[in-house]
């Protein structure tokens, strides 16, 4: 799986939209990008994903750049809830088999202040 | 519909002892996997397994660790002779046959601490 790039840490006001960035630079065709965020003292929680297109369900809204190399997850207003460490993760599309694995980095750890 | 149910939430083993954590996927999901996570880290995958087989433990030390998921029951993992740099937090996931993103659902963790 090819590596992400992602800033340490970002801070947002409550109520207001946040942009968390990653960089994917070797990015394959095959590759989907995940974010899976995890609050603390709990496991890891699925996002949103996509391919090529972006993607909005009732979490967030994922932007993907049009050469693939890079994606931001929309948040589109920050909760006090929504602090949490937030990771973006390419994985093959090939979900079966041996590639049943997620290859998590450090993520952006997102404050949120009332 | 309960999700992935991990127990014990928190444990403390001297050196030495064994720890045994305790995976029961979500219902419905055949597929299990382990992660750890030390302080400050992101996960790091050990082991992914079916019911009563291995298929991937590429990321499971050699020596200590080992897993399974017998066909009734919950996964296991199981560590022997516990030392001070197993403390960390290991985090289970199920999902359904073939997997989906969206279907990859964790546990909460469990919480080692070795002293």
């Amino acid at each position: 799986d090819a590596k992400t790039t992602q800033p340490n840490s970002m801070e947002s006001n409550e109520e207001e939209p946040v942009h968390l960035p990653c960089n994917h630079s070797t990015i394959s065709g095959t590759d989907y990008i995940h974010w899976y965020r995890q609050l603390p003292s709990q496991g890891p929680e699925y996002v949103i994903h996509g391919l090529t297109s972006n993607v909005n369900n009732r979490m967030a809204s994922l932007a993907i750049a049009e050469d693939r190399k890079s994606s931001t997850l929309i948040l589109h207003r920050a909760t006090l809830r929504d602090a949490a460490v937030y990771y973006c993760i390419l994985r093959d599309g090939n979900y079966g088999g041996s590639q049943g694995n997620l290859i998590f980095g450090k993520g952006t750890k997102l404050s949120v202040k009332p | 519909n309960a999700g992935v149910m991990q127990n014990p939430r928190h444990l403390v083993r001297r050196r030495g002892q064994e720890a045994r954590l305790r995976c029961s996927p979500m219902k419905g999901h055949s597929h299990v996997y382990w992660y750890r996570q030390l302080p400050e880290e992101g996960l790091k995958f050990m082991v992914y397994l079916q019911k009563e087989n291995i298929i991937d433990e590429s990321g499971m030390p050699k020596e200590r660790f080992s897993a399974e998921f017998p066909k009734e029951g919950p996964s296991i993992l199981r560590i022997q002779q516990v030392v001070r740099g197993d403390s960390a937090a290991y985090f289970c996931a199920s999902s359904p046959a073939g997997g989906n993103p969206s279907g990859y659902t964790f546990g909460s963790g469990t919480r080692l601490t070795v002293v």
